[in-house]
Formats: structure tokens, sequence, C-alpha cells
């Protein structure tokens, strides 16, 4: 089975735009998180989608928001973007709901300028 | 509210020396725990999990970690590192049925 692709996996962005990053996850699975890495926070929960509804939800300002497609092919889309977005965000599928059992993706590495 | 805390950022090791990668979690429940890692541009993978029953728990390639319930700990470690070891390790926790809480992590360095 193919793994847990994300595009674009690098990206350039001025701030005060916004961008979509999308996580296309493993064939059958329908759960997708995001989840942002920066060398300061760590890794922190975004939100969870589960059969196109969002399920689960972090501690981010609405600028951060997601859906999720019914071929479970989930976008996230960050506006007004901000210095501090500049990050690694790594999508996550997994084939139940809120389930430990994650599978991640190598990540889109967001830079803005 | 649960959390993680790993309190080394670095660890720094020569090859074939013993490693140990602390985490310590704070929860009121029962919780799972995790061990991932990743390696340079690439995503996390899962190294090992302690999900209940026996509390040693050990990946394919030689780490293990051991579950302390009283001290709240989960260190992964290996008795002999080889230079691929080098990456990121994160300790995470969850409740069933909820999401994965991570640690900050801990870079593993690996010197010939």
């Amino acid at each position: 089975k193919a793994g847990v692709t994300q595009t674009p996996r690098y990206l350039i962005k001025t701030r005060g735009q916004q961008v979509t990053l999308s996580c296309s996850p493993i064939s059958g699975h329908r759960s997708v998180s995001w989840y942002q890495q920066t060398p300061g926070q760590g890794l922190q929960f975004l939100f969870e989608y589960f059969s196109e509804t969002q399920r689960n939800k972090g501690n981010f300002p609405g600028r951060f928001s997601g859906r999720q497609f019914s071929n479970s092919r989930s976008e996230m889309n960050v506006s007004t973007l901000e210095l501090g977005d500049s990050a690694l965000y790594l999508c996550a599928s997994s084939p139940r709901a809120a389930s430990y059992e994650q599978y991640f993706g190598p990540g889109t590495r967001l830079t803005v300028t | 509210a649960q959390s993680v805390t790993q309190l080394d950022s670095q660890v720094p090791v020569f090859e074939e020396a013993p490693v140990e990668l602390r985490c310590n979690y704070s929860s009121s429940v029962s919780v799972y725990l995790f061990w991932y890692v990743q390696y340079p541009n690439q995503g996390l993978q899962l190294l090992l999990k302690y999900l209940s029953g026996s509390t040693l728990v050990e990946s394919i390639n030689g780490f293990e970690a051991e579950f302390n319930k009283s001290q709240t700990s989960f260190h992964l470690r290996k008795p002999s590192v080889h230079i691929s070891d080098t990456a990121e390790y994160f300790c995470a926790v969850s409740r069933n049925t909820d999401k994965l809480i991570f640690g900050t992590g801990t870079r593993l360095q690996v010197f010939p």
C-alpha cells in the first residue's frame, strides 16, 4: 500500500498570504489528523477529520482550517500568514477515528517571509 | 490534562555505546504510551508502543522501553547504538479514543 502523501513538500509564502496544503491518506483510512511541528513547540495537534467531519480540534486560531473530501483526502488552509506559522506540517492517517494508530506523511515545510 | 516531558533535547553518544532517552508523562487516567522516530526530512514512524500487559516493550531494531507506573515514566533504551540511529525521537501519550500528545523530542546524535 502506498503511504501517506503530502503536497507540496516545500512552500515559501509572504506574510499576509494564505496557503493550502494537501494530504492523501493511506487507501482505506478514513481519519486524517494534522500537526504543526516547530523547534520551540514540538508537535502540536491541529485537528482531526473523519468521514468529512471535524471531530477534534487543537488550540489554534481560526486562521487555521481544514476539510476532508469524500475520498478521505484532506486539505488544510492557513489564512493571513504570520512569520510564526513557519513550520513543518505533518498529516497522519488512521483507519479509525481518534486512534493512536497513526501513519505519518513526510510533511510540508512552510516558510513564511 | 495529559502532558509529556522529554527532559533531554539532545543526546550525543558514540557508536556502540548504550543510550537512554527519558520520557515522563502526567495523566490522571490510564494511558497508552508511544515512541516515534523521525529521520531527517521524513515523517514520524512508530517505534514501539505500550497499551497493556508486559511493561517492557521492544522494537524490531533493538530499542526497548519500560512502562513504570509509579514513576510515570516510559524511557527508551538501546544497549548499543548505530550511526543509523541518529534521528529525533518523540515520546507520546494517548488515552483510548483520544488524540496523541507529543513531547518536544530528543535529538539522538551518534558519533563514529
